[in-house]
């Protein structure tokens, strides 16, 4: 069975701090992805990688980064958090076939800046 | 304009109804498009994907038509276990990035 998993379910933080969002699959997947989902605007891609040490900006990347060392790993870094960061991050990943474009998940990280 | 647009709902509905979406998308470059699902709480999970030609899963029913840029999902002898936020999803290849809509809220009653 196909597994995404995220560091915490929930996560409380104060403006300013450094937080880092983890996520692992087991499906040697090639790519992987991060968004945030808020209410009225739907899932928005942050970042995605499609290989080791390889990240592409997704449509608000602005006040974020990435990390992608191991294939199964990619991690997703607010380096000054603030409130307008308060969301519900999901990871994602697929194979690069791209006969199979179905993405999969983790349970999410709903992070909340204070 | 939002690349991929769906009315918000709530689709209220008894048990056993049918009910219908609809989704529209603004760029004509998209090759594939998928409906996922997602309860509350929980992560978007694939439903199903959708063809040219149109493609039936059980009491599920999904439409693409290219000409019109939209994209519809039927459901038909609605359950309980239906309530969920349905989000319409498109894809322009490349990576497998998608461009999900905000997605449609039902609640199945009794």
């Amino acid at each position: 069975d196909v597994k995404v998993t995220q560091s915490s379910r929930y996560l409380v933080k104060r403006t300013g701090e450094k937080v880092f969002l983890e996520c692992v699959q087991d499906m040697d997947h090639e790519n992987m992805f991060w968004y945030r989902q808020d209410p009225g605007l739907g899932l928005r891609l942050i970042y995605f990688s499609y290989d080791v040490k390889m990240k592409e900006k997704g449509d608000i990347p602005e006040g974020y980064s990435v990390s992608r060392e191991k294939k199964e790993r990619f991690s997703l870094i607010l380096e000054s958090a603030s409130t307008n960061q308060t969301s519900m991050y999901l990871c994602a990943s697929s194979t690069r076939d791209r006969d199979v474009d179905t993405q999969y998940f983790g349970p999410g990280t709903r992070l909340t800046v204070l | 304009r939002k690349e991929v647009e769906q009315d918000p709902g709530p689709f209220n509905v008894p048990e056993g109804a049918t009910v219908a979406f609809n989704c529209t998308y603004s760029n004509s470059a998209s090759q594939s498009f998928f409906w996922y699902r997602q309860d509350c709480r929980k992560e978007p999970k694939l439903l199903m994907s959708v063809y040219s030609s149109g493609n039936e899963d059980g009491r599920f029913t999904a439409q693409l038509n290219r000409a019109s840029q939209y994209i519809s999902l039927l459901i038909r002898d609605s359950k309980l276990s239906d309530s969920a936020t349905y989000l319409c999803v498109a894809s322009t290849g490349g990576y497998n990035k998608l461009i999900f809509g905000a997605g449609t809220r039902l609640a199945v009653h009794p």
